[in-house]
């Protein structure tokens, strides 16, 4: 089983949908946590972290369950330039070794 | 605003061929990583290095060297090239050791092993 775990999609939606995934993580001592999103052939960067009370920005609402190991990803009135994968990030400790990307969840908004 | 810029863009070798990969940053960034990205499998730790002169081993380190020589500089190298090493490489730097603050990545590096 891997450590982070991502549905791959695709998720295809209408421009204007609200759409949701979650990522879930096996190690319980998980300390932070985070998406990126990655555009096709580009590399991937932050799009925001997740903190335990949830947290807003813009039109994306992020949200971590510590007790049932899952965070996710909302995003609200999808645009086209939303398509994209959307990675989640995992840190379980305070070593640069111990952060662990998830493989992504492909998001594709159609007009 | 250069960032982090990695060369070669696209490579193809062939089996049994070195190469070495550049990392380079100009955000005066203490950690540097190099990563790999294969389908399905998201990004895989190969090296990390938390400072000038300082490497450590990730996650999928082996058939790779690297070197930190110079503070903005992050080199990987391939001794002997396998088909298994194809993949997409990025490299990233970061200032505190924390994706909080957002890793900072390069480009990537395709590499195809023939």
């Amino acid at each position: 089983r891997k450590e982070v775990e991502q549905d791959p999609g695709p998720f295809n939606v209408p421009e204007g949908a609200t759409v949701a995934f979650n990522c879930t993580y096996s190690n319980s001592a998980s300390q932070s946590f985070f998406w990126y999103r990655q555009d096709c052939r580009k590399e991937p960067k932050l799009l925001m972290s997740v903190y335990s009370s949830g947290n807003e920005d813009g039109r994306f609402t992020a949200q971590l369950n510590r007790a049932s190991q899952y965070i996710s990803l909302l995003i609200r009135d999808s645009k086209l330039s939303d398509s994209a994968t959307y990675l989640c990030v995992v840190n379980r400790a305070s070593s640069a070794s111990k952060i662990i990307f998830g493989s992504g969840t492909r998001l594709s908004i159609r007009p | 605003n250069a960032g982090v810029t990695q060369t070669p863009k696209f490579r193809v070798l062939k089996t049994g061929q070195s190469m070495t990969l550049l990392c380079a940053q100009d955000m005066n960034h203490e950690y540097m990583y190099w990563y790999r990205q294969d389908p399905g499998m998201g990004l895989r730790l190969i090296h990390y290095s938390v400072g000038e002169g300082t490497t450590a081993k990730g996650e999928v380190p082996d058939g790779y060297n690297v070197s930190r020589l110079k503070k903005q500089n992050f080199l990987l190298g391939l001794e002997s090239a396998a088909p298994s090493q194809t993949s997409v490489y990025f490299c990233a730097s970061s200032s505190t050791g924390q994706p909080a603050y957002g890793y900072t990545f390069g480009s990537g590096t395709r590499l195809t092993v023939v």
